[in-house]
This record gives C-alpha cells, structure tokens and sequence, in this order.
C-alpha cells in the first residue's frame, strides 16, 4: 500500500459542483501539502499544513479550501468548480526533522488526482 | 521573476549516452535545498537526488549527479548511460530556507521531458 494515497484518482465533474480530494498517509509525518499540476506550469503550491491547527495558503489558494481532519488526513475542497481547475492534483508529506537526524524536506507525493471540470 | 528556471522543455538522448538537464535557480537565502524528482508517464512523482546549500560536494545518486555551481545559481542533474526507462518529465525544485525554520515546501521549475531513443 502506498504511503501517501489519493481519492479519488480520477474524477469528471460539472462546473459549479462541489468537490472533494483527500489525502490520507501513514508515513507519521506533520507537514502536509496540496499541490496542482498544468501541463507547462510545473507544481504549484495550493495550501500547506504543518498540523491540525496550522493551515496556511499557497501560491494558488483562490477557489480552494482544505481540511486537516488529523495528523494523517487532509483533504482539499472546490466549493463551486470551475473549468480552470482542471488539473493533475498532488497531496505530499513531509517529516518536521525535529529528531535530530539530518533531514533534507524531501516531499513524498501521492499518486495524483486528475480532475476534470467540464 | 522565476525562482526555478528550466529553460529545456524537451530533450532526447540515445540510449546509453550521458544527458545533462539544466535548471537555474534564485534566491538570496544562504540556506537552501535543491531537488530533482522524475514524472513518468504514469504520473507518479519520484525523488532523485537532493543538494543542500553547504554541501562542499556534488550529490550523486546511482547513475544521478547534480552538478551544483552555487556562484552561477545552477543544479543541472547528469543522467549518466541513458536507458529507455529514463523517458520522462524532470523537475528541478528548491526549499528556501534551513527545512526546520522553513515552510518546508519546495518551488518547481516547469519540468523538461526527456525522451531516450533506442
């Protein structure tokens, strides 16, 4: 099973519906991130948490709320889709790095959500 | 201005043959990391190899180096003997900051897709 896992993977909907992506890891780690990828565009970061009570915005957050359920969950909302958000979407973790041991931030990434908003 | 530059959009190698990606980066930061993930055609995101600001080495990884010239701002991954499993879409990416005191997340470059012919 995958450390960092995405549901759903695929998903078509309708402009103006509501939309859920949630993320759920068993790596044990604190920091958690929404990204969205476009194609030419690279990654681009939605919303970031560093535990249930920290959420802040990315570089991209219109249209976008997340949830950070638990340590392990945190899910990703388009209230009211909209044609542009189309997107591959990338839930990553990454360890504190507060146990002493060197620790680069290296993120590891779901499998992706490919959206499609029609 | 870009904080990640990959100005290769798209490259082929032959199989066997050493390729080298180009990936520029700013900031003014003295602590810093960089990284190279891979994107198959699959979607997954992979880790490759990771170079921190004060490393006094190149970070080599299996057939992965990073050739990092900190006065030029440049972290080209080298792919050494190419092999058709290679085809895919490089990101260069950078942490700003020591990853403790940081955000933790990482600014991508728009990727360039490398292709290995037989």
């Amino acid at each position: 099973d995958a450390d960092v896992t995405q549901t759903p993977r695929n998903r078509i909907t309708k402009t103006g519906k509501r939309i859920m992506l949630e993320c759920s890891q068993t790596k044990g780690h604190d920091r958690m991130y929404w990204y969205r990828q476009d194609p030419g565009l690279g990654l681009r970061l939605i919303y970031y948490s560093f535990d249930v009570k920290d959420i802040n915005k990315g570089e991209i957050s219109d249209g976008y709320s997340v949830s950070r359920q638990a340590q392990a969950k945190f899910s990703l909302s388009l209230e009211s889709a909209i044609p542009n958000q189309t997107a591959l979407y990338f839930c990553a973790t990454s360890d504190q790095g507060e146990r002493g041991a060197p620790n680069t931030g290296e993120l590891f990434f779901g499998e992706g959500s490919r959206l499609t908003v029609l | 201005a870009q904080k990640i530059t990959q100005t290769q959009p798209g490259m082929f190698v032959q199989e066997k043959e050493a390729v080298t990606l180009d990936c520029t980066y700013d900031t003014s930061d003295p602590s810093y990391g960089l990284f190279w993930y891979k994107q198959p055609s699959s979607g997954e995101m992979i880790f490759l190899i990771y170079q921190g600001s004060y490393d006094q080495q190149n970070a080599t990884e299996g057939r992965y180096s990073l050739n990092f010239q900190k006065a030029r701002k440049s972290a080209n991954l080298v792919i050494s003997a190419s092999q058709l499993g290679d085809s895919a879409m490089y990101f260069c990416a950078m942490r700003e900051g020591n990853y403790g005191g940081s955000q933790g997340n990482l600014i991508f470059g728009k990727g360039t897709k490398l292709s290995v012919k037989p």
